[in-house]
């Protein structure tokens, strides 16, 4: 089936720096990656939506400027948090829409656990 | 706002046990649902699927009910395994939007 390859699984880092976060797309095109940030035992937030070759469309509330997403190839998606702060600490999932002329279906990564310190 | 919701923040069986998970719905719209199981610390895992032209669809020891005149959907687990214990999150997807919308989420604890 579909695999998305989400890395770090963990990152703790200090304050007032950047993460990078990335999903791979393993044995498929993922036209569309989805961005999801999840506090605990709360439901999952969606955070963006990018298609490959353009530019995401942030959910209201979602600053583009800290949280930059770029989905410049069919199989990877990266989300970076700049400068980051300890309010940005989050579980943060990838998902991919699997296409089969429409979205049929989406598959998520395994999630990166977010520390800043 | 149109939204998912679930009813049973947590369920609590006992191993062996048949687990009914209820997820209400309030998108008149809504065409396509999906079941997901997420243990902690790690990404939802897909379940199963249901679109609206059905009303029942079954999987290995799971089975998806959709009830549309009432916006309603529900999941069944079958002789429930402490290793089903995770949290479970309905979604769905109106026909015009390729993005879903999740629920609260259930968190299944099963006692051995």
């Amino acid at each position: 089936g579909a695999v998305v390859s989400q890395h770090p699984s963990r990152v703790i880092c200090k304050s007032g720096t950047s993460v990078k976060i990335e999903c791979r797309s393993l044995d498929f095109q993922a036209t569309t990656m989805f961005w999801y940030r999840q506090f605990p035992k709360q439901s999952l937030m969606l955070m963006a939506t990018s298609n490959e070759g353009s530019k995401a469309t942030y959910e209201q509330g979602v600053e583009k400027d800290k949280f930059l997403i770029n989905h410049a190839s069919l199989t990877l998606s990266t989300l970076t948090v700049t400068s980051a702060h300890p309010e940005d600490s989050s579980f943060y999932i990838c998902s991919a829409g699997i296409r089969t002329g429409g979205i049929d279906g989406y598959t998520f990564g395994s999630g990166t656990r977010l520390t800043v310190v | 706002g149109e939204s998912v919701g679930l009813h049973l923040p947590t369920l609590s069986v006992q191993e062996g046990d048949n687990s009914i998970i209820n997820c209400a719905y309030s998108n008149s719209a809504s065409d396509y649902f999906i079941w997901y199981k997420q243990e902690s610390g790690k990404g939802p895992q897909f379940i199963i699927d249901i679109r609206s032209n059905m009303d029942k669809r079954q999987g290995q020891r799971v089975t998806v009910l959709l009830n549309k005149t009432v916006k309603h959907l529900s999941l069944q687990i079958a002789a429930t395994q402490p290793g089903d214990s995770a949290v479970y999150f309905c979604a769905e997807r109106s026909g015009g939007s390729y993005i879903p919308t999740f629920g609260r989420g259930t968190s299944l604890i099963v006692h051995p």
